[in-house]
Parts: C-alpha cells; sequence; structure tokens
C-alpha cells in the first residue's frame, strides 16, 4: 500500500463549489505540506503543518484553507473554486529534522 | 528572486547513453540541501537523490548521481546508461535550513529514444 494517498485522484467541478481533497499517510511524519502544480512553475506551497496545532500559509494560499484532523490526516479546502485553480495537487510528507520530503499521488482539479 | 533555475526544458538520450541534468541554486544560507524527484507521465513525485550543503562527497543513488559544485552552486543529476522508464519530468529542489519549504526549479523533460 502507498505511504501516503490522496482522494479523489481527478476532480471536475464548477465555478463556486466547495471542494475538499484529503490526505492520509502511514509514514508516520509529523510534517505535511499541501503543494500546487502548474506547467512550467514547478511546484509551489499552499499550506503546512507541522503537527495537529500548528498550520502555517505557505506561499500562495489564499483562496484556500486547511484541516488537520490528526497526525496521519491533512485536508486542503476550497472554500469557492475557481478556474485558475484547475492544477495538480500533491500532498507531502517529512519527518522533523529531515529535508525529504515523500509526495502522494496528486489529485488532478478542473475548475469549470 | 528564483533560487532554483534548470535552464533546459527539454532534453533527448538515446538509450544506455548517460544524461546530465543541469541545476543551480541561489542561496546565502550556508546550511541547505538539494533534492532531486522525478515526476513520469502519470503524475507522481518520486524522491531520487539528496545532497546536503555539508556533505563532502557527491551523492550516488543506483544510476543516479549529484554532480555537486558548491562554489559554482550547482547541482546537476547525472543518469547513467539511461533505461526507456527515465522519461520523465526531472525537477531539482532546495530546502535551506531556516526555511520549512522545497523551492523548486520548472523541470526538465528527458525523453529516451531506443
Amino acid at each position: 500500500d502507498a505511504d501516503v494517498t490522496q482522494t479523489p485522484r481527478n476532480r471536475i467541478t464548477k465555478t463556486g463549489k466547495r471542494i475538499m481533497l484529503e490526505c492520509s499517510q502511514t509514514k508516520g511524519h509529523d510534517r505535511m505540506y499541501w503543494y500546487r502544480q502548474d506547467p512550467g512553475l514547478g511546484l509551489r506551497l499552499i499550506y503546512y503543518s507541522f503537527d495537529v496545532k500548528d498550520i502555517n500559509k505557505g506561499e500562495i494560499s489564499d483562496g484556500y484553507s486547511v484541516s488537520r484532523q490528526a497526525q496521519a490526516k491533512f485536508s486542503l479546502s476550497l472554500e469557492s473554486a475557481i478556474p485558475n485553480q484547475t492544477a495538480l495537487y500533491f500532498c507531502a510528507t517529512s519527518e522533523t529534522g529531515s529535508g525529504t520530503q515523500y509526495f502522494g499521488p496528486g489529485t488532478r482539479l478542473l475548475v469549470l | 528572486a528564483q533560487k532554483i533555475t534548470q535552464t533546459q526544458p527539454g532534453m533527448f538520450v538515446q538509450e544506455k547513453e548517460a544524461v546530465t541534468l543541469d541545476c543551480t541554486y541561489d542561496t546565502s544560507d550556508p546550511s541547505y540541501g538539494l533534492f532531486w524527484y522525478k515526476q513520469p507521465s502519470s503524475g507522481e513525485m518520486i524522491f531520487l537523490i539528496y545532497q546536503g550543503s555539508y556533505d563532502q562527497q557527491n551523492a550516488t543513488e543506483g544510476r543516479y548521481s549529484l554532480n555537486f559544485q558548491k562554489a559554482r552552486k550547482s547541482a546537476n543529476l547525472v543518469i547513467s546508461a539511461s533505461q526507456l522508464g527515465d522519461s520523465a519530468m526531472y525537477f531539482c529542489a532546495m530546502r535551506e535550513d531556516n526555511d520549512y519549504k522545497l523551492s523548486f526549479g520548472a523541470g526538465t523533460t528527458v525523453t529516451v529514444r531506443a
């Protein structure tokens, strides 16, 4: 089984809809991250969490919110989706003290 | 300012040959880490190799090696004996020790020809 899982893997939604992307991990890592990938721009950080009670904004947090329900679960919400949020979304995890991040399989989101 | 620069948008390599992917970085932090990730067409991000700024030797992982030239601020990835399955997008990334996130380059697409 995959160490970092994301659901759904693909999603099509309409402008103005609320949508939640979920991430679960079995690696036992404290730190979790949400990134988005747009063509030609690499990955950019949306939010990160160092533990259940510690959540921080990344470089592109506007229009997004997150919830760390447990050490193993970190969800990303788009409160009112807009077309320029169409992207590939990745969840990642890392151990405290280690820089290496391990990524989930990604969620392809299309906002019409 | 861009922290990671990958100047090669796309490269072709013949099967069984070696290929070098360029990566330069910008930081004033004396302690940092450099990473390479592979993204096949299926989309997942696969961790390949890591180099710490204080590591004396270049990192190697199987057919992957990292040519780390600290003075030139470069961290090129070398893939030896290319295979068809190496066709993918490759991303260079950096984590500064006073920071929490990875900064990614724009990526290089590698296509391996039979």
